[in-house]
């Protein structure tokens, strides 16, 4: 078992649509969580990043962390063409170890 | 600023050829990285380095090794390239902050080098 899993997709919505991306994690020791994302052909940029439980949020976008259930969402208000991307989530245990990286979510937002 | 640059962007190998990618940093960041990101297996470590003059194994280390003689470079090298390495290559290096009252990091990508083993 990966310990972290993301549904892979495609995920497909018109523009200004609420997007919901996910993951889930096995380690009960990770305590930061990051999303990256990647425009094609390009390497993975640092989109938002949590430590343990609750909610960030930065202009549309939307982390949140619920440790009880080892569940990590994104969520992207008022979708637009250029969010169009694949989405990872990652999760370390401390400051200084390994990231573990998701399989990725691709998205495409339809204008 | 550039960054981190990867070269090169995209290579062609023969199996059984030895190939290095080159990874440069001008942020001087200490800790570096090399992904493989491969379709349904997301990325994968394979080397990492916390500082100069130090590396370490990461989750699919066999067939690669690496270097890190200064800061600023970290190449990765596939002594007999094999087709199961066919891949896309990021390098990455990682810079260090304080959240939530600890010291943490965050990592920033190159561009990657696509690699197909013949």
């Amino acid at each position: 078992q990966k310990e972290v899993e993301q549904d892979p997709g495609p995920l497909s919505v018109p523009e200004g649509a609420i997007v919901s991306l996910n993951c889930t994690y096995s380690n009960s020791a990770f305590q930061y969580f990051m999303w990256y994302r990647q425009y094609s052909r390009k390497g993975p940029e640092l989109l938002m990043y949590t430590y343990s439980s609750g909610n960030k949020e930065d202009g549309r976008f939307t982390a949140q962390v619920d440790k009880s259930s080892k569940y990590i969402s994104l969520f992207i208000r008022d979708s637009q063409p250029s969010d169009s991307a694949t989405y990872l989530c990652a999760s370390k245990e401390t400051s200084g170890s390994r990231l573990t990286f998701g399989e990725g979510t691709q998205l495409t937002v339809n204008p | 600023i550039a960054g981190i640059t990867q070269a090169p962007t995209s290579q062609i190998l023969a199996a059984g050829r030895r190939m290095t990618l080159r990874c440069t940093q001008d942020m001087r960041h200490n800790a570096m990285y090399w992904y493989r990101q491969d379709l349904g297996l997301g990325l994968r470590l394979i080397h990492y380095s916390n500082t100069a003059g130090t590396t370490g194994k990461g989750e699919v280390p066999d067939g690669y090794s690496v270097s890190r003689a200064n800061t600023d470079d970290f190449p990765l090298t596939l002594a007999s390239a094999v087709p199961s390495q066919t891949s896309v290559y990021f390098c990455a290096s990682s810079d260090t902050f304080v959240w939530a009252g600890a010291v943490t990091d965050t990592q920033y990508f190159g561009p990657g080098t696509r690699l197909t083993v013949l």
